[in-house]
């Protein structure tokens, strides 16, 4: 089955560039979203269709594709940044979802 | 305001079965593609189940593919979850997740969960 790969975890310190990446050999083809989750909390959409931020999300938030990879991208992240991250695309037929196995910022 | 609220969830032997409900507010539910999100305690995401505006359509992971059915009323803005030959794998956190179209693939809001606990 289709599997997307994430780093297990990310540190760094406030107010520098956090970058959580994502490998899928059908992410040429498929669209990747990213979601937060903090403690306790349902998941939050961050960034879809690779590198589009819903309304909401603040700036700082990115995304960008090369290849089979896409990387989330936090600039001068915040405390309140801490939290998991996922990936999430659709196998080359897009008929079945995956998420990766989510990324866990740690802000030192 | 947009809301899902998931209902459902219990302790279940396993082999038994269960019928989750999520319940949908504040946009036009017939509009839209739903999903299905699963998360077991201190693991990861798991996608469960894909389903079209009109039901006509419907996706599965494999890991649920056979046991698990997923429905909707559109006219009750309702979406369901049944789960048969439940097994230990199964305990999680079901998450009821909207679409943001028919088909775009992706979540843009979810519920906050029912937990559904396998074991004997």
């Amino acid at each position: 089955s289709y599997e997307l790969t994430q780093p297990p975890s990310v540190s760094v310190s406030p107010g520098q560039t956090a970058r959580i990446t994502c490998s899928g050999d059908a992410l040429p083809k498929q669209y990747a979203y990213w979601y937060q989750q903090k403690p306790g909390q349902a998941p939050v959409l961050v960034i879809y269709k690779d590198s589009e931020r819903p309304s909401g999300i603040p700036e700082r938030f990115s995304g960008s594709s090369s290849g089979t990879t896409v990387t989330l991208t936090i600039s001068g992240v915040q405390a309140e940044d801490e939290a998991d991250y996922y990936c999430q695309s659709a196998d080359s037929s897009g008929t079945s979802l995956v998420f990766g196995g989510g990324t866990k910022l740690t802000v030192l | 305001e947009v809301q899902l609220v998931e209902s459902g969830g219990v302790v279940v032997q396993p082999g038994g079965s269960l019928r989750l409900s999520c319940a949908a507010s504040g946009f036009t539910f017939d509009d839209y593609a739903m999903h299905w999100v699963r998360q077991a305690p201190g693991k990861g995401l798991e996608w469960v189940s894909l389903i079209s505006w009109d039901g006509g359509s419907t996706y599965y992971a494999d890991s649920v593919k056979g046991r698990f059915t997923i429905s909707r009323d559109n006219s009750k803005n309702s979406l369901y979850l049944q789960m048969n030959s439940l097994r230990a794998e199964d305990t999680a956190l079901y998450y009821c997740a909207k679409d943001n179209d028919d088909s775009s693939n992706y979540m843009d809001v979810w519920g906050k969960g029912t937990t559904v606990t396998v074991s004997s």
